[in-house]
């Protein structure tokens, strides 16, 4: 089974700032891979990067980057220069090992980011 | 816009009730993912179908059912609906292959209100 957790319940940030949304999660998989989706108040749901565990280099998406440190278990998304329209809730999400009928997407509780103008 | 269609946006229904969501997938995408995302239970993966057979289940109730039709859409069937299944329900697709990389993208979701 896998679990993922968001420690951070809310941040604000400055706007043009960086900021790094954390992620942790736990498995027993070797081979899994880590999402970052982006829900703004409309609701619906953003994919923004992914990172497999067998990556060897960091994703990167324009302002996304994904902090991947595997013997940590930890996949921080990082956001550069942040904008007002970033606020939103952030979730981390897993999926496990690549298998028929493995591929749900286990979810962390969010990260409610907001930015200061 | 990710291509995934979800109709209704917002439903507003009473208790006991049946109630049926729809979804059409990305196109060229054969997997049918359904969530349902809660205040108290988060995003739950409910049921997943692969071109038109049903590949996985999760939390899903057994007033709960799905189905993924020949054209590749879905529906998500409610019934005997509770105040608890007031929740915003998400449908995503996928290639559906077998590999890491096979990315989820969701629809806009449908709200469910149960009065």
């Amino acid at each position: 089974a896998q679990k993922i957790t968001q420690t951070q319940p809310g941040m604000f940030v400055q706007e043009k700032e960086a900021v790094t949304l954390d992620c942790t999660y736990d498995t027993s998989d070797q081979s899994y891979g880590l999402f970052w989706y982006k829900q703004p108040s409309s609701g619906e749901m953003i994919f923004l990067i992914y990172q497999g565990s067998y990556d060897e280099q960091n994703a990167t998406e324009g302002r996304y980057s994904l902090n991947f440190q595997k013997a940590r278990k930890s996949a921080n998304l990082v956001i550069s220069a942040s904008q007002l329209g970033d606020s939103a809730m952030y979730f981390c999400a897993m999926r496990g090992a690549v298998n028929f009928g493995n591929e749900k997407l286990t979810f962390g509780t969010g990260t409610r980011l907001t930015i200061i103008p | 816009d990710s291509g995934v269609t979800q109709t209704p946006k917002h439903l507003i229904t009473a208790t006991g009730q049946r109630v049926t969501l729809r979804c059409s997938p990305r196109s060229g995408d054969l997997s049918v993912y359904w969530y349902q995302q809660s205040l108290d239970q988060g995003l739950q993966f409910l049921i997943q179908y692969y071109n038109g057979e049903e590949r996985a289940k999760g939390n899903i109730l057994e007033r709960f059912s799905a189905q993924q039709f020949p054209d590749l859409h879905s529906e998500l069937n409610l019934s005997s609906l509770e105040l608890g299944d007031s929740a915003l329900y998400f449908c995503a697709s996928s290639v559906g292959g077998t590999f890491q990389g096979d990315t989820q993208y969701f629809g806009p979701g449908t709200r469910l209100t149960v009065l």
